[in-house]
């Protein structure tokens, strides 16, 4: 079965410094690997995935992610946090050897960016 | 507007009481699905539907029930028989051309009073 762990529950960064956000996911074959952010009282919000390919992946409002085959990880980083991403932030995967779409979440991690 | 809707954004409703959550979509997409969120922590699935007339369990199936007569609509009914329903309730949707990419809906809040 597939899953996938966020470590932390939460991270505190200073506004201007860098952010990362870890997820590490256990499958059988190759991963898709998703990151999605949520604001209070709202649905997910896509922000990038990975597929196959370049390992660093960039996705929506200068976020970045980076797919380790050998570590399993698959971490979420933005070089320069705004007071504005603060959010709760989802890693999920889809095992590319099942059938359908369906995905695994981690626990998610809320990110307080303070000025 | 291309997209998932949800409502409504708020429910109450007495214990004992059946209650039905809408959700469409207008994205032509095949595949939707239902997740429940408590504070603190992530997203449980509780029932998937892959194409019209065919849906799974999920995880936490217990206590609802869904219906997928339309491509377009997955209303998700919590029943007398679920324990704890008090929770956040996200609806999505995904095409098998995204690789897995879904999409959600804003959410609807239960509370049981």
């Amino acid at each position: 079965a597939q899953s996938v762990a966020q470590p932390e529950d939460q991270v505190n960064v200073a506004e201007g410094n860098p952010l990362t956000v870890k997820c590490t996911y256990s499958v059988s074959g190759n991963p898709y690997l998703f990151w999605y952010v949520q604001y209070p009282n709202r649905g997910l919000q896509f922000l990038l995935k990975y597929i196959t390919g370049d390992n660093l992946v960039k996705g929506s409002y200068g976020f970045e992610a980076e797919f380790n085959k050998s570590q399993t990880s698959f971490h979420l980083k933005k070089p320069s946090a705004l007071v504005s991403d603060s959010a709760l932030y989802f890693c999920a995967v889809r095992d590319m050897g099942a059938a359908g779409n369906k995905l695994t979440f981690g626990g998610g991690t809320r990110v307080l960016v303070k000025p | 507007d291309g997209g998932i809707t949800q409502s409504p954004k708020y429910l109450f409703r007495k214990e004992g009481q059946n209650v039905t959550l809408s959700c469409e979509q207008n994205l032509n997409h095949d595949a939707m699905y239902w997740y429940r969120q408590d504070p603190g922590q992530g997203l449980r699935l509780i029932y998937y539907s892959q194409i019209v007339n065919d849906f799974q369990k999920g995880d936490i199936a217990e206590g609802y029930s869904v219906s997928r007569e339309k491509k377009e609509s997955f209303p998700l009914t919590v029943t007398s028989a679920q324990k704890n329903p008090t929770a956040f309730y996200l609806c999505a949707s995904s095409s098998f051309r995204d690789r897995g990419e879904q999409f959600f809906g804003p959410g609807t809040r239960l509370t049981v009073l």
